[in-house]
């Protein structure tokens, strides 16, 4: 089993869209978890962390379910500029390498 | 702002030939690393730095070494390049306690 799965889609949708990705970790021990976005021809960054208790970045909400080892990312109201690759990304046993899944497309369409 | 820096955002090699690819970070990160990232396969370590002059294996270290002398900068080598080697090549650096991982902008190696 792969250490980090995503449906790699694309997922094609219309703006105003409400979109949902969701990722599963195979390393139950795994303490981090996170969704990073990379643009085409550019470098993974950042988007939020997530956490136990779910957490809320304006339109982005991401969710963990630690007895399942998922995790989700909702994007509300979609925009022409979330389109990109979202990385599902959990740290490693060792604590100082980060895990990366394959990535899932958005592309949003007007 | 932190900063990573690679020397090179496009390269092209033959086989056999040594390369370098250099990576440098501004922010004072104990930890660095090196992924290459190929279409359906996503992102694979190939070798990571916690500290001037440690290394690990990451997943795909075969073919390669790396070199950290100094704690800003974090070398791969490519020892005979071959074309299975063409790849996006992705340095990042992280700071210890922080799980944040800052990437530069890659370097697109084209091995002939």
């Amino acid at each position: 089993r792969k250490e980090v799965e995503q449906d790699p889609g694309p997922f094609n949708v219309p703006e105003g869209a409400t979109v949902a990705f969701n990722c599963t970790y195979s390393n139950s021990a795994s303490q981090s978890f996170f969704w990073y976005r990379q643009d085409c021809r550019k470098e993974p960054k950042l988007l939020m962390s997530v956490y136990s208790s779910g957490n809320e970045d304006g339109r982005f909400t991401a969710q963990l379910n630690r007895a399942s080892q998922y995790i989700s990312l909702l994007i509300r109201d979609s925009k022409l500029s979330d389109s990109a690759t979202y990385l599902c990304v959990v740290n490693s046993q060792a604590g100082t390498a980060l895990i990366f899944g394959k990535g899932t497309t958005l592309s949003v369409s007007s | 702002d932190v900063k990573v820096t690679q020397s090179s955002r496009y390269l092209v090699k033959r086989t056999g030939e040594k390369v370098f690819l250099e990576c440098v970070q501004d922010m004072d990160h104990e930890n660095m690393f090196w992924y290459r990232q190929d279409p359906g396969l996503g992102l694979r370590l190939i070798y990571f730095s916690y500290d001037v002059k440690m290394k690990e294996k990451g997943d795909i270290p075969e073919g390669y070494s790396v070199s950290r002398e100094k704690k800003e900068r974090f070398s791969l080598i490519l020892e005979s390049a071959s074309t299975n080697q063409t790849s996006m090549y992705l340095c990042a650096s992280r700071p210890d306690r922080v799980n944040e991982q800052f990437f530069g902008p890659g370097t697109r190696l084209t091995v002939l």
